[in-house]
């Protein structure tokens, strides 16, 4: 069954310290691994987009990266603000090619404290 | 400004009665899709277009119904809501290119659904 489960569910760290939320998947065939913020009451905004043959991909003070051979991924955060607070959704998408099937995980709520 | 515009924010409604979510894009995207949103789950497709006139069933299509007369209109329709279709919906749009599975996903702000 394809799955992606997402560690932890939730987070708190102050300001100014760094973070690492985790992505584990059961999916296949695997074509690429998004992660998404999704701030409270909106839509998810795409951070990053990683294929099989990357293994790490960064957006400003957000660096993913990409284990195929263990299907984990990680999202850090550096130098966090306020405004990082929000969930942070890591989606695969099942095929490669033509029509894609997109497998979200259920997030993990990310809080920056002052 | 590229957006995919979902209306109403919000909607509180009686069981059984029919209620229509709006989506457009602006983007003359091919795709559109939409989404529930429950707590402690990832979202969840419900319906899915690849193009005018071509729909397709997602995971938890029971209870909704869409159409896809125009490239930038795909509204959500359900005939008869129920206290289990209370949830967060959102509808998405990507370009649609076979070779290519990178497009990135552009999503609405989504709709606060509560059936009572």
């Amino acid at each position: 069954k394809n799955q992606v489960e997402q560690s932890p569910q939730s987070l708190i760290i102050l300001e100014g310290k760094n973070c690492t939320l985790q992505c584990n998947y059961t999916v296949s065939p695997f074509s690429n691994l998004r992660w998404y913020k999704q701030d409270t009451g909106r839509g998810p905004v795409s951070l990053t987009i990683m294929t099989f043959s990357e293994n790490t991909k960064s957006n400003g003070r957000y660096t993913a990266t990409l284990d195929a051979d263990t299907k984990q991924s990680s999202l850090h955060i550096t130098a966090s603000q306020l405004s990082d607070s929000a969930s942070y959704i890591c989606v695969v998408s099942a095929v490669p090619g033509g029509y894609n099937k997109l497998i979200f995980g259920a997030g993990t709520r990310l809080a920056v404290h002052p | 400004e590229a957006q995919v515009t979902q209306n109403p924010r919000y909607l509180i409604t009686v069981t059984g009665k029919k209620l229509t979510v709006t989506c457009s894009q602006n983007m003359n995207h091919e795709y559109m899709s939409w989404y529930r949103q429950d707590p402690g789950l990832g979202l969840r497709q419900i319906y899915y277009s690849m193009n005018v006139e071509v729909t397709d069933k997602g995971d938890v299509p029971e209870g909704y119904k869409v159409s896809r007369k125009e490239k930038r209109n795909f509204p959500l329709i359900l005939e008869s809501p129920s206290p289990n279709q209370t949830s967060l919906y959102f509808c998405a749009s990507r370009n649609w290119d076979r070779g290519s599975d990178t497009h990135g996903y552009t999503f609405g702000s989504g709709t606060r659904l509560t059936v009572v």
